[in-house]
């Protein structure tokens, strides 16, 4: 097993172009979810998904954030435009379940926005 | 409002020695919780859970924790610390289950910085 598997882990750009961030989860789990991390407001849900479909995006923080998961190999957080108040380190993680299974993170992707 | 507290930003341990990394939570009824470490540049990993059963929750690396419902806390343990265990902590809890009132949503403490010096 893989585990989670996130591309790019690093990635910087200039403010206003776009960012697309990428997530292979365990094969197998239902539970896909996007987090960010920054130093000021710790581990942030920005959404969840259960079996390919969104079920809960009320932390994706604005318009600019959107996040797909087209099949149960794969899902993106797409960030246009970028402002530098995105920096942060955005995880991914899957689960098999949601309540009591525990969650299973990438290494991240260190996102840069000067 | 549901929230976890790790009211240490950082502990400070010598090797060897045991270790508490506390956590105390504020949710109704009957919670899961969770302990997760963080390594440099690298994700949260479980350690441990607690669902029902022995308030005392042995898991990876030889850390454990004890279930505390009266004082509503989930303080980690381990009896003799390693330099390796230096790391950032996170408890998590989610709410019990209750129909489709609750999310099933981890929320996470703000976590805690473990140094362990030789």
């Amino acid at each position: 097993d893989a585990g989670v598997i996130q591309s790019p882990r690093h990635e910087v750009t200039e403010m206003g172009q776009e960012v697309t961030l990428r997530c292979k989860p365990i094969s197998g789990h239902d539970y896909l979810f996007w987090y960010r991390q920054t130093m000021m407001r710790g581990l942030e849900l920005l959404i969840y998904f259960n079996n390919n479909v969104p079920i809960d995006d009320s932390g994706m923080p604005e318009d600019r954030f959107s996040a797909k998961m087209p099949n149960a190999s794969f899902s993106t957080l797409k960030i246009q435009p970028s402002e530098p108040r995105d920096s942060a380190v955005y995880f991914c993680a899957s689960s098999s379940g949601l309540w009591g299974s525990p969650l299973h993170f990438g290494n991240g992707t260190r996102l840069t926005v000067t | 409002a549901q929230s976890v507290a790790q009211p240490e930003d950082q502990v400070n341990v010598a090797e060897g020695n045991p270790l508490t990394v506390k956590c105390t939570y504020s949710v109704s009824g009957n919670p899961y919780l969770f302990w997760y470490v963080q390594y440099p540049n690298r994700g949260l990993q479980f350690l441990l859970k607690y669902i029902t059963g022995d308030n005392l929750v042995k898991g990876s690396y030889g850390f454990e924790a004890e279930f505390n419902k009266s004082q509503t806390s989930f303080h980690l343990k381990k009896p003799s610390a390693l330099v390796s265990d230096s790391a950032l902590y996170f408890c998590a809890v989610t709410p019990p289950r209750r129909g489709s009132s609750n999310t099933g949503k981890l929320i996470f403490g703000q976590g805690t910085t473990l140094q362990v010096k030789p």
